[in-house]
């Protein structure tokens, strides 16, 4: 069974700063990964999707890297803003089934 | 592409009762997902359909639990005999599979709240 862990569960870092979310999965065998966005009460925003055969993929201010050999993916944000506050989620794909984690509560103060 | 639409946005039912949810993907996607999600918690995968097909069930969905997706277009997620336990947010998304990455697109969720 896949499991996907996420930490830290919440981090909060002054306004400038760059940061690194970090996921973790227990079953190498996936199809891709995706990283989410969540704001409070609302639906998922995806951010980046990397392919299995992948080892990066970057939008914007957003770099996201994957090692599916040792299970783990992280998420860079780079010059963070208030806006950015949010909850992260990843998600690992196989057989059209996704496993998420349970997300990281990011908070960036002006 | 108007992106994926739920309705409703909420539902407060009493327990017992059956409640319904609607779900339209993107136009020409032809996956379509369910999934549940309680506060602090990711989603949970509830099941998925391929067209018309549902190919995969998660044990979450107990035989309270049905969904269809008639003709490949929209989809319905029905809680018959409703519990406390049943409240959550339902979220649904769809993708479109073998031409793009397989992103997954989601909609804004049903909250549903049972008393």
């Amino acid at each position: 069974k896949q499991e996907v862990t996420q930490i830290p569960a919440a981090l909060s870092v002054p306004e400038g700063e760059n940061l690194v979310l970090n996921c973790s999965f227990t079953d190498s065998a996936i199809y891709n990964l995706q990283w989410f966005r969540q704001d409070p009460g609302k639906g998922l925003t995806s951010l980046l999707l990397i392919q299995s055969s992948q080892r990066e993929q970057t939008s914007g201010r957003l770099n996201a890297s994957l090692d599916k050999s040792s299970g783990r993916s992280t998420l860079y944000i780079a010059a963070s803003q208030p806006g950015d506050s949010a909850t992260y989620l990843c998600a690992v794909t196989n057989a059209g089934k996704s496993t998420f984690g349970d997300g990281t509560t990011l908070t960036v103060k002006p | 592409d108007t992106g994926v639409s739920q309705d409703p946005r909420h539902k407060i039912t009493k327990r017992g009762q059956n409640v319904t949810f609607r779900c339209d993907p993107i136009s020409e996607h032809n996956r379509l997902y369910w999934y549940r999600q309680t506060l602090g918690q990711g989603p949970e995968f509830l099941t998925y359909f391929q067209n018309e097909a549902q190919l995969e069930k998660s044990r979450l969905l107990s035989n309270r639990f049905s969904a269809e997706r008639p003709k490949g277009s929209f989809s319905t997620l029905e809680i018959q005999r409703t519990e406390q336990g049943d409240s959550a947010m339902y979220l649904c998304a769809s993708s479109l599979v073998g031409i793009s990455e397989d992103t997954q697109y989601f909609g804004p969720g049903t909250r549903l709240t049972v008393l």
